[in-house]
């Protein structure tokens, strides 16, 4: 089993729509979750990053940590076709170590 | 844009031959990795540094070894390239600041074929 599962999809919604990808762990040790953006042929970059439980919000995007279900999600509001990408979760034990463990990456894509 | 640059950006070599990725930064980060992303599998960490010369093994490092011998040079070498280590490898950095953990910089990615 892995210690991060996520669902690969692929995604595909209408422009507008709101989108929810999740993330589930093993590792109880986590505490720093991160979600990362690619679009196609490019790396990543950082998203969203929260610390342990609770929810955090940056214009259209919310992350939610949920550390007694160990389960992360992403909404999207209001999604855009710029908002087609692959989506990856990420979380790392402790702070000044920045060895992140990945999940798999969602494919989403946003119809016009 | 982190000031990352990966060379070469595509390679396509044979079963048996080394092959070296430099990754090469501008922005004097302390922390440099190598991951390799497969389908299914996401991005892999297959070594890391945390200064110069100083460098330890990731989740996948059987087959790669590393070098780090000035700050903004991190080479990955596949000692005999085997069909199994055809990936996209990225490099990434990091400053090791606390304020925010886990802003991993990443380059453009190298894409390797082993025939």
């Amino acid at each position: 089993q892995k210690e991060v599962e996520q669902d690969p999809g692929p995604l595909s919604v209408p422009e507008g729509a709101i989108v929810s990808l999740n993330c589930t762990y093993s590792n109880s040790a986590f505490q720093y979750f991160m979600w990362y953006r690619q679009y196609s042929r490019k790396g990543p970059e950082l998203l969203m990053y929260t610390y342990s439980s609770g929810n955090k919000e940056d214009g259209r995007f919310t992350a939610q940590v949920d550390k007694s279900s160990k389960y992360i999600s992403l909404f999207i509001r209001d999604s855009q076709p710029s908002d087609s990408a692959t989506y990856l979760c990420a979380m790392s034990v402790g702070f000044g170590n920045e060895k992140l463990t990945f999940g798999t990456g969602t494919r989403l894509t946003i119809i016009p | 844009d982190a000031g990352i640059t990966q060379s070469p950006r595509h390679k396509v070599t044979e079963t048996g031959t080394p092959v070296t990725l430099r990754c090469h930064q501008t922005e004097n980060h302390r922390y440099m990795y190598w991951y390799r992303q497969d389908p299914g599998h996401g991005l892999r960490l297959i070594h890391y540094s945390y200064g110069v010369k100083d460098t330890d093994k990731g989740e996948v490092s059987d087959g790669y070894s590393v070098s780090r011998s000035k700050t903004e040079d991190f080479l990955l070498t596949l000692e005999s390239a085997t069909s199994s280590q055809t990936s996209v490898y990225f490099c990434a950095i990091s400053d090791g600041s606390k304020k925010k953990t886990g802003e991993l910089f990443f380059g453009e990615g190298s894409r390797l074929t082993v025939l």
